[in-house]
C-alpha cells in the first residue's frame, strides 16, 4: 500500500462548479498536510497548509483534514478555467525541512 | 525576490552518458531538496540538504545518482551512465530553516534519455 493515495483523474468540471479533491494516507503519524497546484511545465506551488485535523479556508479554497479517517480534502468553490492544473497533496511528520510525501496528483480541467 | 532556479530546463542525452543538473535555491534558504517526477508516478524524494549537516540520501534510487551542495547554496545532481528509466522531470525545492515554511519549487529540468 502506498503511503499516500490520490486519484489521478482526470477530472473535468464546468466553470462555476464545486470541486472536491481527496487523498488518503496510511501513516497515522503524519501531522502536516499541504496541497500544491502544478501548472503544465511548471514546479508545484503551495496552495494550502494545515496542521492536524480541522478546516482551513482561503478565498475559494478550503482544506479539510480528518486524521481519524486518514483522509484529506481540498474544495474549490466557483471553479474557474484558471484552476485547471494538477493538484498534489503532500504530508509530513514534522513541520518544514523534512521530506514531504506526495500523492500522484489529480489533473483537473475546468471547462468554460 | 528571485525564486528557485534550475538549469538546464530541458536536457536530452544518450543512454550511458553522465548528466549534471543545477539548482540555485532562494537566497537564505538553508534546506534544499531534490525530487523526481515521472509520468503517472508523482513526486519521488531523492535527497535533502540542511545547512552543514550530512545530507539525507535515503531516496536516491541507485549509486549512479549523487548530489552535492557547495557553500550551502548551489546544488548539483549528477546522474552517471544514464538509463532510459532515468527520464523524468527533476525538481529542486528550498525552504528556510524555521520549521513552518513550505517548500518553494523550481520549474524543474526535463531529462530525456534516448
Amino acid at each position: 500500500q502506498k503511503e499516500v493515495e490520490q486519484d489521478p483523474g482526470p477530472l473535468s468540471v464546468p466553470e462555476g462548479a464545486i470541486v472536491s479533491l481527496n487523498c488518503t494516507y496510511s501513516n497515522s503519524a503524519f501531522q502536516y498536510f499541504m496541497w500544491y497546484r502544478q501548472y503544465s511545465r511548471k514546479g508545484p506551488e503551495l496552495l494550502m497548509y494545515t496542521y492536524s485535523s480541522g478546516n482551513k479556508e482561503d478565498g475559494r479554497f478550503t482544506a479539510q483534514v480528518d486524521k481519524s479517517s486518514k483522509y484529506i480534502s481540498l474544495f474549490i468553490r466557483d471553479s474557474q478555467p484558471s484552476d485547471s492544473a494538477t493538484y498534489l497533496c503532500a504530508m509530513t511528520l514534522l513541520s518544514g525541512n523534512t521530506p514531504l510525501v506526495f500523492g500522484k496528483g489529480t489533473r483537473l480541467s475546468v471547462i468554460a | 525576490g528571485a525564486g528557485v532556479s534550475q538549469s538546464p530546463s530541458n536536457k536530452v542525452t544518450e543512454k550511458g552518458k553522465d548528466v549534471e543538473l543545477r539548482c540555485d535555491p532562494i537566497s537564505g534558504h538553508t534546506a534544499l531538496y531534490w525530487y523526481r517526477q515521472s509520468l503517472g508516478q508523482g513526486l519521488e524524494f531523492l535527497i535533502y540538504f540542511q545547512g552543514n549537516s550530512a545530507p539525507d540520501k535515503s531516496g536516491l534510487p541507485s549509486d549512479r545518482f549523487s548530489a552535492e551542495r557547495t557553500g550551502g547554496s548551489v546544488s548539483t545532481l549528477t546522474i552517471q551512465r544514464t538509463q532510459q528509466e532515468d527520464s523524468a522531470v527533476y525538481l529542486c525545492a528550498s525552504s528556510p530553516w524555521d520549521g513552518n515554511s513550505p517548500l518553494h519549487f523550481g520549474n524543474g529540468t526535463r531529462l530525456t534519455v534516448t
